[in-house]
């Protein structure tokens, strides 16, 4: 059964740092979003993707944030200067929509760690 | 802006037993959706709810919807050991852009 991957699956970092968290969807997936989760805390919606745009971003996803689909396959989520409350596990999704029920199939998750 | 709440926030069940999860929203949602999360792993959906009355079953979970009431419940029957984790519900006000709100999550543990 097709499945969203995500790497790394841990990525530690510093402070200030830039990091790149790589996703690839299910291949005939048009919609892509990245979802960020505190730990013990519940699921936050960073942004969304369709097109080759972002179609919604949240009061999260500042300038520090970039998303890009590079190529026909990956999705990736860029934070230019790492702050500590960054840190959390960083979720990617996929869905079709448009082609009757549905929903968001999600990625094993990265988890960032900023020192 | 879509709000979505649960309680109870945790639950601890006996094997057996029966209880449901309550999850609220705030404005019309167009679909209402149920996720399983173990600890440190992703989330793995269990429903897609679409309209009013719509109610959904897997093994000994049940799902509904009122959107009347802007009312989703998750009944779980005779409780079993594997059905420990945290369940979340999600809503969407955007129909066409799909950004799910996320509930605060249920966490349940079933003792034997």
């Amino acid at each position: 059964e097709p499945e969203v991957t995500q790497t790394p699956s841990h990525q530690v970092t510093q402070m200030g740092q830039e990091v790149i968290l790589r996703c690839v969807p299910i291949s005939n997936h048009l919609y892509f979003y990245w979802y960020r989760q505190i730990l013990g805390q519940k699921v936050e919606f960073l942004v969304s993707f369709y097109n080759n745009e972002i179609s919604e971003k949240s009061e999260i996803f500042d300038d520090q944030f970039s998303v890009e689909r590079p190529d026909g396959s990956n999705f990736t989520l860029k934070i230019r200067s790492t702050k500590l409350e960054d840190s959390a596990m960083y979720f990617c999704a996929s869905g079709r929509w448009g082609q009757g029920p549905d929903t968001q199939y999600f990625g094993p998750g990265t988890r960032l760690t900023v020192l | 802006e879509l709000k979505v709440e649960q309680n109870p926030l945790f639950l601890s069940m006996q094997e057996g037993k029966n209880y449901t999860i309550y999850c609220n929203y705030s404005t019309t949602s167009d679909r209402l959706y149920w996720y399983r999360q173990d600890p440190g792993k992703s989330l793995e959906s269990l429903f897609v709810l679409l309209s009013n009355g719509a109610v959904k079953q897997e093994g000994r979970l049940m799902a509904s919807l009122d959107t009347k009431a802007r009312l989703s419940t998750l009944h779980i029957t005779a409780a079993v050991h594997d059905l420990s984790a945290t369940y979340f519900c999600a809503g969407n006000s955007n129909f066409g852009n799909e950004k799910l709100t996320f509930g605060t999550g249920t966490r349940l543990t079933i003792i034997p």
